[in-house]
Protein backbone atom coordinates (compact mmCIF):
# COMPACT_ATOMS: atom_id res chain seq x y z
CA UNK A 1 0.00 0.00 0.00
CA UNK A 2 1.86 3.46 -0.98
CA UNK A 3 1.90 5.23 1.46
CA UNK A 4 3.24 8.73 -0.27
CA UNK A 5 1.27 9.01 -3.60
CA UNK A 6 2.22 11.33 -6.65
CA UNK A 7 -0.23 10.96 -9.21
CA UNK A 8 1.17 12.99 -12.15
CA UNK A 9 3.83 11.63 -13.73
CA UNK A 10 4.90 14.35 -15.30
CA UNK A 11 3.89 18.05 -15.83
CA UNK A 12 4.92 20.36 -18.55
CA UNK A 13 4.80 24.14 -17.41
CA UNK A 14 6.00 27.42 -19.18
CA UNK A 15 8.91 29.18 -18.51
CA UNK A 16 7.88 32.12 -15.68
CA UNK A 17 4.43 30.44 -14.88
CA UNK A 18 4.06 28.74 -11.70
CA UNK A 19 4.64 24.69 -11.22
CA UNK A 20 2.33 23.36 -9.06
CA UNK A 21 3.79 19.44 -7.80
CA UNK A 22 0.92 17.72 -6.36
CA UNK A 23 1.54 14.75 -2.93
CA UNK A 24 -1.03 13.07 -1.26
CA UNK A 25 -0.38 10.79 1.75
CA UNK A 26 -2.23 7.96 3.78
CA UNK A 27 -0.08 7.81 7.27
CA UNK A 28 -1.42 10.22 9.17
CA UNK A 29 1.44 9.28 11.53
CA UNK A 30 3.87 11.19 9.32
CA UNK A 31 4.58 14.62 11.15
CA UNK A 32 7.43 15.78 8.88
CA UNK A 33 7.54 16.29 4.49
CA UNK A 34 10.71 16.51 2.37
CA UNK A 35 10.64 17.58 -1.02
CA UNK A 36 13.55 16.05 -3.06
CA UNK A 37 14.91 17.10 -6.58
CA UNK A 38 17.08 14.86 -8.98
CA UNK A 39 18.69 15.30 -12.72
CA UNK A 40 19.28 13.24 -14.71
CA UNK A 41 22.57 10.48 -13.81
CA UNK A 42 22.71 12.35 -10.60
CA UNK A 43 21.31 11.10 -7.03
CA UNK A 44 18.41 13.57 -5.53
CA UNK A 45 18.94 16.47 -3.12
CA UNK A 46 17.37 18.22 -0.70
CA UNK A 47 14.69 20.88 -1.92
CA UNK A 48 12.49 21.64 0.99
CA UNK A 49 10.79 20.53 3.41
CA UNK A 50 7.82 21.10 6.51
CA UNK A 51 6.60 20.01 9.56
CA UNK A 52 3.24 19.11 10.42
CA UNK A 53 2.55 22.23 12.77
CA UNK A 54 3.08 24.14 10.00
CA UNK A 55 0.77 24.97 6.80
CA UNK A 56 3.51 26.79 4.39
CA UNK A 57 7.07 26.76 4.82
CA UNK A 58 8.73 28.74 1.77
CA UNK A 59 12.66 29.46 0.73
CA UNK A 60 12.82 31.40 -2.08
CA UNK A 61 10.84 30.39 -5.48
CA UNK A 62 10.09 27.47 -3.73
CA UNK A 63 7.29 27.02 -1.38
CA UNK A 64 5.67 23.60 0.26
CA UNK A 65 2.01 24.06 1.83
CA UNK A 66 0.60 21.15 3.71
CA UNK A 67 -3.23 20.42 4.41
CA UNK A 68 -3.54 18.02 7.40
CA UNK A 69 -6.97 17.26 7.02
CA UNK A 70 -6.72 16.35 3.20
CA UNK A 71 -3.46 14.58 4.07
CA UNK A 72 -1.96 16.64 1.20
CA UNK A 73 0.47 18.66 0.19
CA UNK A 74 2.14 20.98 -2.59
CA UNK A 75 5.36 22.08 -4.10
CA UNK A 76 5.10 25.29 -5.70
CA UNK A 77 7.77 27.27 -7.64
CA UNK A 78 7.69 30.62 -9.18
CA UNK A 79 8.44 31.85 -11.46
CA UNK A 80 9.82 28.44 -13.08
CA UNK A 81 13.08 28.60 -14.51
CA UNK A 82 14.60 25.74 -17.20
CA UNK A 83 17.33 24.79 -14.60
CA UNK A 84 13.78 23.54 -12.70
CA UNK A 85 13.26 20.81 -15.42
CA UNK A 86 13.71 17.68 -12.99
CA UNK A 87 12.33 14.78 -10.91
CA UNK A 88 10.59 16.06 -7.90
CA UNK A 89 10.18 13.39 -5.35
CA UNK A 90 7.92 14.06 -2.00
CA UNK A 91 8.78 12.13 0.93
CA UNK A 92 8.05 11.46 4.29
CA UNK A 93 10.22 9.84 7.54
CA UNK A 94 8.90 6.91 9.51
CA UNK A 95 8.06 3.29 8.53
CA UNK A 96 9.73 3.14 5.13
CA UNK A 97 8.49 -1.08 5.18
CA UNK A 98 8.26 -3.35 7.96
CA UNK A 99 9.22 -0.67 10.68
CA UNK A 100 12.53 0.28 8.54
CA UNK A 101 14.08 3.40 9.39
CA UNK A 102 13.79 5.72 6.42
CA UNK A 103 12.13 7.87 4.34
CA UNK A 104 9.32 6.64 2.41
CA UNK A 105 9.15 8.06 -1.27
CA UNK A 106 6.17 9.39 -3.73
CA UNK A 107 7.14 7.57 -7.29
CA UNK A 108 8.09 11.16 -8.34
CA UNK A 109 6.80 13.75 -11.05
CA UNK A 110 8.65 14.18 -13.73
CA UNK A 111 8.76 18.73 -14.25
CA UNK A 112 9.58 19.73 -17.77
CA UNK A 113 9.66 23.81 -18.18
CA UNK A 114 9.19 24.95 -21.31
CA UNK A 115 11.02 28.19 -23.06
CA UNK B 1 33.59 18.21 -0.20
CA UNK B 2 33.22 14.55 -1.43
CA UNK B 3 29.71 13.51 0.58
CA UNK B 4 28.69 10.21 -0.62
CA UNK B 5 30.54 8.42 -2.62
CA UNK B 6 29.74 5.32 -4.10
CA UNK B 7 31.69 2.70 -6.47
CA UNK B 8 31.07 1.71 -9.53
CA UNK B 9 28.99 4.20 -11.48
CA UNK B 10 28.25 1.42 -13.80
CA UNK B 11 28.08 -2.49 -13.93
CA UNK B 12 26.71 -5.03 -16.05
CA UNK B 13 26.53 -8.94 -14.49
CA UNK B 14 25.73 -12.07 -15.56
CA UNK B 15 22.41 -13.93 -13.66
CA UNK B 16 24.27 -15.78 -10.82
CA UNK B 17 27.46 -13.37 -11.20
CA UNK B 18 27.95 -11.53 -7.40
CA UNK B 19 29.18 -8.20 -6.37
CA UNK B 20 29.34 -5.45 -4.15
CA UNK B 21 28.18 -2.23 -4.52
CA UNK B 22 30.37 0.46 -2.18
CA UNK B 23 29.26 3.13 -0.70
CA UNK B 24 31.60 5.89 1.42
CA UNK B 25 30.64 9.01 3.30
CA UNK B 26 32.96 11.73 5.02
CA UNK B 27 30.21 13.55 7.29
CA UNK B 28 30.66 11.05 10.62
CA UNK B 29 27.02 10.27 9.84
CA UNK B 30 25.37 7.35 11.79
CA UNK B 31 22.49 6.53 9.43
CA UNK B 32 23.38 4.95 6.03
CA UNK B 33 20.75 3.94 3.91
CA UNK B 34 20.36 1.75 0.45
CA UNK B 35 17.83 2.86 -2.30
CA UNK B 36 17.13 1.23 -5.46
CA UNK B 37 15.10 3.43 -8.11
CA UNK B 38 12.85 1.48 -10.75
CA UNK B 39 10.65 3.24 -13.68
CA UNK B 40 7.62 3.84 -11.80
CA UNK B 41 8.30 3.03 -8.37
CA UNK B 42 9.98 5.91 -6.94
CA UNK B 43 13.27 5.17 -4.30
CA UNK B 44 12.70 2.10 -2.19
CA UNK B 45 14.71 1.29 0.65
CA UNK B 46 16.30 -1.65 0.68
CA UNK B 47 18.58 -1.68 4.01
CA UNK B 48 19.85 0.62 6.47
CA UNK B 49 22.28 1.27 9.24
CA UNK B 50 22.14 3.47 12.51
CA UNK B 51 25.75 2.60 13.43
CA UNK B 52 28.47 0.82 13.14
CA UNK B 53 27.95 -2.78 13.81
CA UNK B 54 24.31 -2.34 13.35
CA UNK B 55 21.99 -3.18 10.27
CA UNK B 56 18.20 -3.46 9.41
CA UNK B 57 15.81 -4.57 6.39
CA UNK B 58 13.98 -2.16 4.81
CA UNK B 59 11.50 -2.58 2.40
CA UNK B 60 12.88 -4.33 -0.28
CA UNK B 61 15.67 -6.20 1.11
CA UNK B 62 15.38 -10.15 -0.59
CA UNK B 63 18.83 -10.92 -2.58
CA UNK B 64 20.91 -8.04 -1.00
CA UNK B 65 23.60 -8.35 2.18
CA UNK B 66 24.94 -5.77 3.94
CA UNK B 67 27.34 -4.58 6.74
CA UNK B 68 28.64 -1.84 8.80
CA UNK B 69 32.13 -2.46 10.11
CA UNK B 70 32.91 1.41 9.97
CA UNK B 71 30.98 4.41 10.34
CA UNK B 72 31.78 5.68 6.88
CA UNK B 73 31.48 2.43 4.55
CA UNK B 74 28.57 0.85 3.89
CA UNK B 75 28.64 -1.90 0.89
CA UNK B 76 25.80 -3.33 -0.79
CA UNK B 77 25.88 -7.22 -1.76
CA UNK B 78 24.02 -9.40 -4.27
CA UNK B 79 25.23 -12.63 -3.42
CA UNK B 80 23.51 -14.00 -7.30
CA UNK B 81 22.40 -11.32 -9.11
CA UNK B 82 18.94 -12.03 -10.57
CA UNK B 83 17.80 -9.83 -13.88
CA UNK B 84 15.02 -8.23 -11.14
CA UNK B 85 18.01 -6.32 -9.98
CA UNK B 86 18.30 -4.19 -12.70
CA UNK B 87 18.03 -0.55 -11.03
CA UNK B 88 19.91 2.28 -10.19
CA UNK B 89 21.46 2.18 -6.62
CA UNK B 90 21.55 5.42 -4.43
CA UNK B 91 23.41 5.12 -0.94
CA UNK B 92 22.67 7.78 1.39
CA UNK B 93 23.85 8.85 5.01
CA UNK B 94 21.97 11.86 7.61
CA UNK B 95 22.98 12.62 10.68
CA UNK B 96 21.76 10.66 13.79
CA UNK B 97 18.99 11.49 16.18
CA UNK B 98 16.30 12.58 14.10
CA UNK B 99 14.21 10.98 11.80
CA UNK B 100 13.89 14.63 10.10
CA UNK B 101 17.13 15.10 8.89
CA UNK B 102 18.26 15.29 5.56
CA UNK B 103 19.67 12.79 3.35
CA UNK B 104 22.59 12.87 1.63
CA UNK B 105 22.53 10.94 -1.32
CA UNK B 106 25.13 9.24 -3.51
CA UNK B 107 24.97 9.95 -7.54
CA UNK B 108 24.16 6.52 -7.74
CA UNK B 109 25.40 3.02 -9.64
CA UNK B 110 23.26 1.82 -12.59
CA UNK B 111 23.66 -2.24 -12.39
CA UNK B 112 22.25 -4.32 -15.45
CA UNK B 113 21.96 -8.18 -14.88
CA UNK B 114 21.69 -9.69 -17.79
Amino acid sequence: DQQVKQNSPSLSVQEGRISILNCDYTNSMFDYFLWYKKYPAEGPTFLISISSIKDKNEDGRFTVFLNKSAKHLSLHIVPSQPGDSAVYFCAAPGDSGGGADGLTFGKGTHLIIQP
Amino acid sequence: NAGVTQTPKFQVLKTGQSMTLQCAQDMNHEYMSWYRQDPGMGLRLIHYSVGAGITDQGEVPNGYNVSRSTTEDFPLRLLSAAPSQTSVYFCASRASGTLTGELFFGEGSRLTVL
